[in-house]
């Protein structure tokens, strides 16, 4: 069992509509759950990221983390044909200094 | 402030022979890791560098290895290529426990 699952997609969505990106983990002891945004040949780019359980809203962005469940959502809102790119959930563990554990990596496309 | 930036962009190789990759680092930031990124298994860690010490490394072969300078600049090679090295390696630097940022990485083909 992999550490981190996402699902691949592609996800195919029209613009505006909401997106629901979600992950599921193994460890229990991540404590910073990140999500990173990778545009077609770039490096990927840190989004948002959370801190144990709860929500965390930033503009049209909302990152929701259950650690009951180990599971992690990002959602869109009035998702826009710029969000088009592949979105990588990376559970982070402090004190691991700076090993990201990252997800496949959903790739999400939003169309006019 | 200027980003990451990795040296070459694009990179073609054939088997048995060694490469190296160079990244420099956001001024100020100290910590350099390295990654892989393949369609098929994804972005994989592959090791950090703190101060020219590695702190931390990923499940790769001894083929990849790495090294920071003391200007915290850092370099990444892998001897005796495989055609399964294909891939795009990305470094990142960052401040100690802080968001890391990415360069743009250099895609490495091996044929």
């Amino acid at each position: 069992q992999k550490e981190v699952e996402q699902d691949p997609g592609p996800l195919s969505v029209p613009e505006g509509a909401i997106v629901s990106l979600n992950c599921t983990y193994s460890n229990s002891a991540f404590q910073y759950f990140m999500w990173y945004r990778q545009y077609s040949r770039k490096g990927p780019e840190l989004l948002m990221y959370t801190y144990s359980s709860g929500n965390k809203e930033d503009g049209r962005f909302t990152a929701q983390v259950d650690k009951s469940s180990k599971y992690i959502s990002l959602f869109i809102r009035d998702s826009q044909p710029s969000d088009s790119a592949t979105y990588l959930c990376a559970p982070f563990l402090s004190g691991g200094y700076n090993k990201l554990i990252f997800g496949a990596g959903t790739r999400l496309a939003v169309h006019p | 402030k200027a980003g990451v930036t990795q040296t070459p962009r694009y990179l073609i190789k054939t088997r048995g022979q060694q490469v190296t990759l160079s990244c420099s680092p956001i001024s100020g930031h100290r910590s350099v890791s390295w990654y892989q990124q393949t369609p098929g298994q994804g972005l994989q860690f592959l090791f950090e560098y703190f101060s020219e010490t590695q702190r931390n490394k990923g499940n790769f072969p001894g083929r990849f290895s790495g090294r920071q300078f003391s200007n915290s600049r850092s370099e990444m090679n892998v001897s005796t290529l495989e055609l399964g090295d294909s891939a795009l390696y990305l470094c990142a630097s960052s401040l100690p426990q802080s968001e890391q940022f990415f360069g743009p990485g250099t895609r490495l083909t091996v044929l």
